[in-house]
């Protein structure tokens, strides 16, 4: 059974800092990894999706790295800024979603 | 393309009711997924569907429960007999599974479900 882990379960920044998210993984078969953000109540929005032939995928301040051997995700944010304050997921697909705990970000203004 | 829509948002019930859910994926989306998500968790696998095919029920899904998605379009899920541990944010997905890998799944906004 596929088990995800991300370190650290809560993380308090200023604004301006860079954020570092890291998950990890049990099985490395894997089709695609998916970073997700969610806002308290509500729905996931899909941030990144890295396939399993990738080494990293960005958008905009977003970048994500896989080692798909290592069983490892890192999720970096850069410049945060208060509007990033969010529970974020990691999420690996092997057909179907198995999801980690979450990083719960808070950046202080 | 309007987004996968879930209704109710919030439902509110007596232990022992039955309740029903809805999930419309995006159009032509040929997969669907459920998953519950309690506080502080990540969300958890309950079934999915190929079309109109349910292919995999996870251990979390009881015969209390119940999913279907007639004609493979939209899909349902029942609770029957609801327990106070059933309390949770129920979530549909769906994707469009033709790609090479790209299979990026779109969530919606969730079923919060409180039972009294």
């Amino acid at each position: 059974k596929q088990e995800v882990t991300q370190i650290p379960a809560a993380l308090s920044v200023p604004e301006g800092e860079n954020l570092v998210l890291n998950c990890s993984f049990t099985d490395s078969a894997i089709y695609n990894l998916q970073w997700f953000r969610q806002d308290p109540g509500k729905g996931l929005t899909s941030l990144l999706l890295i396939q399993s032939s990738q080494r990293e995928q960005t958008s905009g301040r977003l970048n994500a790295s896989l080692d798909k051997s290592s069983g490892r995700s890192t999720l970096y944010i850069a410049a945060s800024q208060p509007g990033d304050s969010a529970t974020y997921l990691c999420a690996v697909n092997d057909y179907k979603l198995s999801f980690g705990a979450g990083t719960t970000v808070t950046v202080r203004a | 393309d309007t987004g996968v829509s879930q209704d109710p948002r919030h439902k509110i019930t007596k232990r022992g009711q039955n309740v029903t859910f809805r999930c419309d994926p995006i159009s032509e989306h040929n997969r669907l997924y459920w998953y519950r998500q309690t506080l502080g968790q990540g969300p958890e696998f309950l079934t999915y569907f190929q079309n109109e095919a349910q292919l995999e029920k996870s251990r979390l899904l009881s015969d209390r429960f119940s999913a279907e998605r007639p004609k493979g379009s939209f899909s349902t899920l029942e609770i029957q007999r609801t327990e106070q541990g059933d309390s949770a944010m129920y979530l549909c997905a769906s994707t469009d599974t033709g790609g090479q890998g790209d299979e990026k799944l779109f969530f919606g906004s969730g079923t919060q479900l409180s039972v009294l």
